[in-house]
């Protein structure tokens, strides 16, 4: 089972940021957050990783609670194209990337 | 694209014959994975592969083989197709750093 939850659904106006939230509350010490997106049927596309600092890369920013239970994905400037369910996964940093799917949050961009 | 190749996109086949889905990658990354999605379900791991000739089961192995003779090419075999295996097949590569993966586009398999 998957380890994290998230909202099963949200809408985002074009334009404004995006705030994706999730909740890990069993996350170990060695375990990373890292979030994945589909779009439409394509294959998953990564997005974005953190441990405990907050991260920001050229797509996103992920926002980690002090005691890890909790993170936030933030797109900042939400397009059409930002239309996807987006995974929130926790997995160790060691070994294969085994990643444990959930059902996501499908969020949706309006114009 | 990360370099990554499934064949075929799309196949039927029937109940109970063998069925191979190959893929291939280009950016000699080691490890290697498939997946399957289904309607209600998030992707799900069969086997994955951290080098060539090593691979272990995932979460729904059950049904299906792998190899990996090489580096590029990771096989996944249905070596009696059943109904239940009618789902959409994610190949994915990783990096021996591991920090993220790249997953190809899919093969939609239908079993009738």
């Amino acid at each position: 089972d998957a380890k994290t939850t998230q909202p099963t659904s949200m809408d985002c106006a074009e334009g404004r940021a995006a705030n994706l939230p999730c909740n890990h509350s069993t996350i170990s010490g060695n375990e990373y957050v890292y979030w994945y997106r589909q779009i439409h049927s394509q294959g998953p596309q990564y997005i974005i990783h953190g441990l405990k600092n907050n991260e920001t890369n050229e797509m996103a920013s992920l926002i980690i609670t002090e005691d890890r239970k909790s993170s936030t994905l933030i797109l900042p400037h939400a397009t059409l194209r930002d239309t996807a369910v987006y995974y929130c996964i926790v997995r160790a940093i060691q070994g294969a990337q085994k990643l444990v799917f959930g059902q996501g949050t499908r969020l949706t961009i309006n114009p | 694209d990360a370099g990554i190749t499934q064949s075929p996109r799309h196949k039927v086949t029937e109940t109970g014959t063998p069925v191979t889905l190959r893929c291939h990658q280009t950016e000699n990354h080691r490890y290697m994975y498939w997946y399957r999605q289904d309607p209600g379900h998030g992707l799900r791991l069969i086997h994955y592969s951290y080098g060539v000739k090593d691979t272990d089961k995932g979460e729904v192995s059950d049904g299906y083989s792998v190899s990996r003779s090489k580096t590029e090419d990771f096989l996944l075999t249905l070596e009696s197709a059943t109904s239940s295996q009618t789902s959409v097949y994610f190949c994915a590569i990783g990096r021996r750093d591991n920090t993220e993966a790249f997953f190809g586009q899919g093969t939609r398999l239908t079993v009738v």
